[in-house]
């Protein structure tokens, strides 16, 4: 079956730490998504791709990375300069032409000890 | 920044009666789209609806968008504890790559 895989379901980060989030989808989807979901905010997105080896910055992409290497994969990595990382993180694909709903993958839950 | 804002924020309803939430939007879209989340877990698209439409359906699902007023109301019939989620619209707005949500109107259904 075609879908998104995010890894680690659950993800604690140490101060200072840098972690990377997965995001594996086998849809042959050009573009990928990630958005950060905080309680009573809705979704913000934080980096975009549309194609292979090129990514654009979201709304709130300060304290994050992202690298397309493949088309199958966009990792996102929550660097330590990233103040308020504990969140809920979800990623996203959808096909060409703009008129396709977005596939979601089933988050990371990414928490601060 | 947040295109679509959600009202109600909360809706407690008994099961089997209707369920409507309506979305505001600000910008010219392309279209508009509906996802329901379930606890802790990943959205799931339930419905798009173009500009250029008006409503749409699918099974217990109504979609209507008024592009004058910059709304868009979704209605779930004979609701079952089932659909207890919370509901999400997003717009795909005109000249923009990306899907912008709201905040959602969280659903719950008593059985």
């Amino acid at each position: 079956d075609g879908g998104i895989t995010q890894s680690p379901k659950y993800l604690f980060r140490k101060e200072g730490q840098n972690v990377t989030l997965s995001c594996e989808q086998n849809l042959n989807h050009d573009a990928m998504y990630w958005y950060r979901q905080d309680p009573g905010q809705g979704l913000r997105l934080i980096y975009y791709s549309q194609i292979v080896n090129d990514f654009q910055k979201g709304d709130i992409a300060e304290g994050y990375s992202v690298s397309r290497e493949k088309k199958e994969s966009f990792p996102l990595t929550v660097t330590s300069a990233q103040k308020n990382p504990t969140a809920f993180y979800l990623c996203a694909s959808t096909g060409p032409g703009g008129n396709y709903g977005y596939t979601f993958g089933s988050g990371t839950r990414l928490t601060v000890v | 920044s947040q295109q679509g804002e959600e009202d109600p924020q909360a809706l407690s309803i008994q099961e089997g009666e209707n369920a409507t939430m309506n979305c505001s939007y600000k910008t010219s879209i392309n279209n508009l789209q509906w996802y329901r989340q379930n606890s802790g877990r990943g959205l799931v698209h339930l419905i798009l609806i173009r500009s250029n439409e008006r409503e749409k359906h699918s099974g217990r699902l109504r979609v209507t968008l008024d592009t004058s007023k910059k709304s868009s109301s979704l209605l779930i019939t004979a609701s079952r504890a089932a659909d207890t989620a919370s509901y999400f619209c997003a717009t795909d707005g005109v000249g923009s790559e990306k899907l912008v949500f709201g905040k959602g109107t969280k659903l719950t259904v008593n059985p």
